[in-house]
């Protein structure tokens, strides 16, 4: 069964520190999210990504956070100069979007990376 | 500030029990309700997209419930077993469909 697929499931980084989280959505997919999710709270939207450039954004990805489909399979998210609030769980997805966008299709969650700030 | 309530936070039951939770969201600019359900140390699983106000949808011993004009949808569990045991996240996606608010969580546990 196609899954989506994120490495590494864990890094640690330090403060000031540039990361980037990998993923790889299902291959015949269209839209491509990025979530983050603080220990104890919510999970947040931060980004949605189709056609090569971003659709819509989250108040929470600033100038920070960037993202890039490279190569047509990998979807990354790049996080400049990391904070100590940055740690959190960061969750890639992807949908087929088959009706045109993304809402009223299933996004399918991969596992996470864990991102810890020290 | 477009915020997604659902309640209760957790919820202990036997197996056996039914039980309902419930998600609120904003009645306005509304898309898609997304519910998901979340094992520990696993990625979210998708149950239902709904998008018309009235949908009912149903997986085996679980459906759900829409009403968009007063911004709610129920999640119903019929007969509980240890392994519906997880937390069901409900998302909801306003107009553009892409930009997902999420609740925080009901945290369901089954004992046998």
């Amino acid at each position: 069964e196609p899954e989506v697929t994120q490495t590494p499931s864990h890094q640690v980084t330090q403060m000031g520190q540039e990361v980037i989280l990998r993923c790889v959505p299902i291959s015949n997919h269209l839209y491509f999210y990025w979530y983050r999710q603080i220990l104890g709270q919510k999970v947040e939207f931060l980004v949605s990504f189709y056609n090569n450039e971003i659709s819509e954004k989250s108040e929470i990805f600033d100038d920070q956070f960037s993202v890039e489909r490279p190569d047509g399979s990998n979807f990354t998210l790049k996080i400049r100069s990391t904070k100590l609030e940055d740690s959190a769980m960061y969750f890639c997805a992807s949908s087929a979007g088959l009706r045109g966008a993304g809402g009223n299709t299933e996004a399918f969650f991969g596992q996470g990376t864990r991102l810890t700030v020290v | 500030i477009l915020n997604v309530e659902q309640s209760p936070q957790s919820l202990h039951v036997q197996e056996g029990d039914s039980t309902n939770f419930t998600c609120s969201f904003p009645s306005s600019n509304f898309y898609a309700l997304h519910w998901y359900r979340w094992e520990t140390a696993k990625s979210p699983e998708a149950l239902f997209v709904m998008t018309l106000n009235g949908d009912e949808k149903k997986k085996g011993r679980i459906s759900a419930t829409l009403n968009t004009k007063e911004g709610y949808s129920y999640l119903y569990i019929k007969g509980s077993q240890p392994e519906d045991s997880a937390t069901y996240l409900c998302a909801f996606i306003g107009t553009g469909g892409f930009k997902t608010i999420f609740g925080a969580g009901t945290r369901l546990f089954v004992k046998a």
